[in-house]
């Protein structure tokens, strides 16, 4: 999976728990982004980055906070977790904005 | 909310013959790309065709983009029992970032 590595591979965790996924990449690509996929709605950016320290929200950013303090890592926080958030999290990297993504292998997580 | 729609959602298909799958969109684009992804497993790129190609080739893969229809289509030739996963286009251009469809999950029977 083009140098990106995802942790953890799997959670569960409790309703109103603090959950930090870890997406690093080896590629030194510029653009790194977090996307959730869940059955009926494709994958949905939540937020992405273009740089140390320089992130936006995407489509479904709602509950979800990122943090990307060196180029190679890219932290997504959910502050107090709800069900809602189960997913399946894909972290994804690019050298420019709208060029071919690649993939981590994802993060399962249930929140019960 | 997804830009592109992939149609149909499911197909099935003996081993050796062909698969299409399309992909409609709403918003005017400066690439469109097809993804793979098998079970389990994170997104694969197949290929980008920008908006102004029209066809593109990479292997046992033909891709056709429309633009004046707002449309894309992916064609699989001679597949094989490995190619069944789901397939998602997407499109990027302007403000958005990559933008995914739904997919359209393809099963090969050997």
């Amino acid at each position: 999976d083009a140098g990106i590595t995802q942790s953890p591979r799997h959670k569960v965790t409790e309703t109103g728990t603090p959950v930090t996924l870890r997406c690093h990449q080896t590629e030194n690509h510029r653009y790194m982004y977090w996307y959730r996929q869940d059955p009926g709605h494709g994958l949905r950016l939540i937020h992405y980055s273009y740089g140390v320290k320089d992130t936006d929200k995407g489509e479904v950013s709602d509950g979800y906070s990122v943090s990307r303090s060196k180029t190679e890592d890219f932290l997504l926080t959910l502050e107090s977790a709800t069900s809602s958030q189960t997913s399946v999290y894909f972290c994804a990297i690019s050298e420019r904005t709208d060029e071919k993504l690649f993939f981590g292998s994802g993060t399962q997580l249930s929140v019960l | 909310s997804q830009q592109g729609e992939e149609d149909p959602q499911a197909l099935s298909i003996q081993e050796g013959e062909n698969a299409t799958m399309n992909c409609s969109y709403k918003t005017s684009i400066n690439n469109l790309q097809w993804y793979r992804q098998n079970s389990g497993r994170g997104l694969v790129h197949l290929i980008l065709i920008r908006s102004n190609e029209r066809e593109k080739h990479s292997g046992r893969l033909r891709v056709t983009l429309d633009t004046s229809k707002k449309s894309s289509s992916l064609l699989i030739t001679a597949s094989r029992a490995a190619d069944t996963a789901s397939y998602f286009c997407a499109t990027a251009g302007g403000y958005q970032k990559v933008t995914f469809g739904i997919g359209t999950k393809l099963q090969v029977i050997p």
